[in-house]
């Protein structure tokens, strides 16, 4: 099994609501990885898990909590998001090591905020 | 200026012209990589380099560490090759892609 997979495609949620992003794999990779994309940009990193411990924030406002419950799961929980977070958020996994590893994209949930 | 800068931004080709993007960086690398994005958002990686070139299909990826440029060359281009192709290298930085239509 060489995917990543993503829940749901699409989401759109009003400024008061709390929802969730799921990311599985089963590749045995223990680095995941979310990021926010927007249109016609390229991904921007927000966070990255290695084995299951969040090594890296890249800032990010305090409304995306993320989580990785195992080596296969990764969530991101949202909440009070604004509209300006609407956008394709991908998750990715790879294997660990000491360079940059080939990443394994998920399809993308694409985010509307109201 | 972007760490990881791409050229063009845009590119439009018929059908069976040969293709080359162009990228270039300023940081000290371990690898750079050259990843594929089609609309709608699916993000597939094409090649992992550190040196040399690669070759996958009519796809070919090349890098010159001392003059830290890489190129990713497309024979006999396709309407399929249609989207937009990201340079990134290690400490995860990317460009900002070069999106390409190929006409029939």
């Amino acid at each position: 099994d060489t995917e990543v997979t993503q829940t749901p495609k699409h989401l759109v949620m009003g400024m008061t609501n709390k929802k969730s992003l799921k990311c599985e794999q089963h590749m045995g990779h223990r680095a995941m990885y979310w990021y926010k994309q927007k249109a016609k940009k390229p991904p921007e990193l927000m966070f990255v898990y290695s084995y299951e411990k969040l090594s890296i924030n890249e800032s990010v406002p305090s409304r995306f909590s993320p989580e990785c419950p195992n080596s296969s799961l990764l969530n991101l929980h949202l909440h009070a998001l604004q509209p300006e977070d609407s956008a394709l958020y991908l998750c990715a996994s790879s294997h660990l090591g000491t360079v940059y590893n080939e990443q394994f994209f998920g399809p993308g949930t694409r985010l509307t905020v109201l | 200026k972007n760490e990881v800068e791409q050229s063009p931004q845009n590119l439009t080709a018929q059908e069976g012209e040969f293709i080359t993007i162009n990228c270039s960086y300023s940081v000290g690398i371990s690898a750079l990589h050259w990843l594929q994005q089609h609309p709608g958002g699916g993000i597939v990686s094409l090649f992992m380099l550190s040196s040399g070139k690669k070759k996958h299909g009519r796809l070919i990826a090349t890098i010159n560490i001392q003059e830290k440029h890489s190129s990713l060359h497309i024979t006999a281009s396709h309407p399929r090759d249609s989207a937009v192709y990201i340079c990134a290298v290690d400490k995860l930085i990317f460009g900002t892609g070069t999106r390409l239509q190929v006409f029939p």
